[in-house]
């Protein structure tokens, strides 16, 4: 069964620090792995990946794919109240057309 | 100009009654979804529609019955609600069968008394 596990659950940091989210997953036809944040309402989009060793930056934000261990990390760095939300990791699959999401990482960044 | 909106944001009522869920998309996508959260945030699948085709249909009661009368619109009706449908339900759309990144309403928070 396609699965995707991210951890930590949760996690609590101080501002300034820098934070690294995990995404492993198992998916039958992988097509892309997207990175999601939702703070109170939807999910906004952060990245998609498709490619092994190419790193996503936007801002302080950075994501890299490894398909031969099957993982991603979502890397944050100097990190702000501004960035406490959930993050989700989701995998799209080319054979079965689905998004499957992972649980999510609820950080929160104290001031 | 939203890009995903769903209505109602909020919905309550109680167990037994029937309730649907409207959801359009200016996109300009092929494809729409809806996905319920738990209150754990977990997002499931439920149903997705490409080109007014249903193309998944999850392990969902029969109680769920989703409509898509044209491709910028997915409606999500639900008979005899019970207390375990309570959760927010997203609509999303992409462009593409899982080929782009998916775009979410705000969501619609159910709550079942």
């Amino acid at each position: 069964e396609d699965k995707v596990v991210q951890s930590p659950l949760s996690l609590v940091v101080h501002e300034g620090d820098t934070v690294t989210l995990n995404c492993s997953y198992e998916v039958t036809n992988f097509r892309s792995l997207l990175w999601y944040k939702q703070e109170k309402k939807a999910p906004t989009f952060l990245f998609m990946l498709t490619s092994s060793g190419i790193e996503k930056k936007s801002g302080r934000l950075s994501s890299i794919l490894d398909k031969k261990e099957l993982f991603s990390i979502l890397n944050i760095t100097a990190t702000q109240t501004g960035d406490s939300a959930i993050y989700l990791c989701a995998v799209a699959s080319s054979g079965t057309y689905k998004y499957i999401f992972g649980t999510g990482t609820r950080l929160k960044v104290l001031a | 100009d939203t890009a995903v909106s769903q209505t109602p944001k909020y919905l309550v009522t109680q167990m037994g009654n029937d309730k649907s869920i409207k959801c359009e998309q200016n996109l300009g996508h092929d494809t729409m979804y809806w996905y319920k959260q738990d209150s754990k945030k977990f997002l499931k699948i439920m149903f997705s529609y490409n080109n007014k085709e249903l193309i998944i249909n999850e392990t969902v009661p029969n109680r769920f019955s989703p409509k898509s009368p044209d491709k910028a619109h997915l409606n999500l009706h639900i008979n005899s609600l019970e207390l375990g449908d309570s959760a927010v339900y997203f609509c999303a759309s992409s462009q593409g069968l899982s080929a782009s990144p998916l775009h979410f309403g705000n969501g619609t928070r159910l709550t079942v008394t």
